[in-house]
């Protein structure tokens, strides 16, 4: 059983679109987040849900906007797509994010390429 | 600001042994991660440490000094799959994850 599972895996799009990649865990976390990796391999925090509520958003543009239906789900959508926004896009969840020990599980990533 | 220094790359041999180091200066101090990243692949956890000391867990074992803003993965037995980048990331008093940008282990035979 997949943990925290992603989807597309895949997404090559052209500038100027719009596009949205889901994100799923079936641990019962608390807590979910959405990472932007580039190709310097730098990990970057973008936003963190805790039971529906937004606890983190760091400079990011307003472009991108999380969404999240439910505790299970935390979707990203990207709007008027950019060169810059090319990364690998990873979802993860903990079980709390308001404790010391929040051991984060990763979903496989989605790789974005704007054209 | 809220900083974490790893080496960016590293070469090894397999069989031998290899001392990753992470320093850190952040605001506060809750514990401190070692994740594992295959090319293309999600980070998996290795290790938390949130008291000085060492902590062994088969071939990895992960040191942290609180008083020096220091840590150390170690890797014994090195074999080829752990050729992978290596995440140091720090939580912070706020119990937001500080990530390190990654440590790249290159093995050779």
């Amino acid at each position: 059983d997949t943990a925290v599972s992603q989807t597309p895996k895949y997404l090559v799009t052209q500038m100027g679109n719009d596009k949205s990649i889901k994100c799923e865990q079936n641990l019962g976390h608390d807590t979910m987040y959405w990472y932007k990796q580039d190709s310097k391999k730098f990990l970057k925090i973008m936003f963190s849900y805790n039971n529906k509520e937004l606890i983190i958003n760091e400079t990011v543009p307003n472009r991108f906007s999380p969404k999240s239906p439910d505790k299970a789900h935390l979707n990203l959508h990207i709007n008027s797509l950019e060169l810059g926004d090319s990364a690998v896009y990873f979802c993860a969840s903990s079980q709390d994010d308001r404790g010391p020990y929040n051991e984060q599980f990763f979903g496989p990533g989605t790789r974005l390429t704007v054209l | 600001g809220q900083n974490i220094d790893q080496p960016t790359e590293m070469t090894a041999t397999e069989g031998a042994i290899v001392q990753i180091n992470c320093t850190y200066q952040t605001s506060g101090f809750n514990g401190l991660f070692w994740y594992q990243q295959h090319a293309g692949e999600a980070p998996t956890f290795l290790s938390y440490n949130v008291l000085d000391g060492l902590e062994e867990k088969g071939r990895f074992s992960s040191f942290l000094s609180r008083s020096k803003g220091y840590s150390y993965l170690l890797l014994k037995e090195l074999q080829m799959k752990d050729s992978a980048s290596y995440l140091c990331a720090v939580v912070d008093s706020n119990y937001q994850l500080i990530w390190g940008a990654g440590t790249k282990l290159i093995i050779k035979p």
